[in-house]
């Protein structure tokens, strides 16, 4: 079992549509939560980070982590086609020395016209 | 500052060839990190330096891997010998670490894409 779970999609939704985004984990020492964004052949874009549980908006973006379930989510408001891209849940324990990033396998997202 | 910045591109190699790739991280992070993506796959952790020292190699990272960072500024990552496995991309982060070992996020570059034919 992968540490960390992520549904690979593809997610299709029409443009406007509110996107839910998920990860389940199951190693209890991850205390950091990240998602990026990767276009294709594109390096990862960091969108969004957060140390605690609860939510963490930030313009169209909300990321939400619930330690007690292991679960992280990303909701996007009001999706655009420029949204369009595969969007990676990452987490590390918040040491000084274990820092490397554990992914997600990536969820694809497309938004329609 | 540009960000990460990553060379070459792309790599397209024939297989037993050596190829070397470099990442220049962003100029006031002290802490660069290795990561390789498959397709459809999350980046994997390969390696990571603090300054110019190599802190922690991942088990994907064989003997046929070497990275260094001579002088806690950009690194280089060596393929010796590659095989048609080692085709990815293979990607650099960096970050800053506070004085009390808080880690900050990570900054990615936009990768190497290694093609071994």
């Amino acid at each position: 079992q992968k540490e960390v779970e992520q549904d690979p999609g593809p997610l299709s939704v029409p443009e406007g549509a509110i996107v839910s985004l998920n990860c389940t984990y199951s190693n209890s020492a991850f205390q950091y939560f990240m998602w990026y964004r990767q276009y294709s052949r594109k390096g990862p874009e960091l969108l969004m980070y957060t140390y605690s549980s609860g939510n963490k908006e930030d313009g169209r973006f909300t990321a939400q982590v619930d330690k007690s379930s292991k679960y992280i989510s990303l909701f996007i408001r009001d999706s655009q086609p420029s949204d369009s891209a595969t969007y990676l849940c990452a987490m590390s324990p918040l040491t000084g020395t274990a820092s490397k990033l554990t992914f997600g396998t990536g969820t694809r997202l497309q938004v329609t016209l | 500052d540009t960000g990460v910045s990553q060379n070459p591109r792309h790599k397209i190699t024939k297989r037993g060839q050596n190829v070397t790739f470099r990442c220049d991280p962003i100029s006031e992070h002290n802490r660069l990190y290795w990561y390789r993506q498959t397709l459809g796959q999350g980046p994997e952790f390969l390696t990571y330096f603090q300054n110019e020292a190599q802190l922690e190699k991942s088990r994907l990272l064989s003997d046929r891997f070497s990275a260094e960072r001579p002088k806690g500024s950009f690194s280089t990552l060596e393929i010796q010998r590659t095989e048609q496995g080692d085709s990815a991309m293979y990607l650099c982060a960096s970050s800053s670490i506070s004085n009390r070992g808080l880690i900050y996020e990570q900054y990615f570059g936009p990768g190497t894409r290694l093609t071994v034919t």
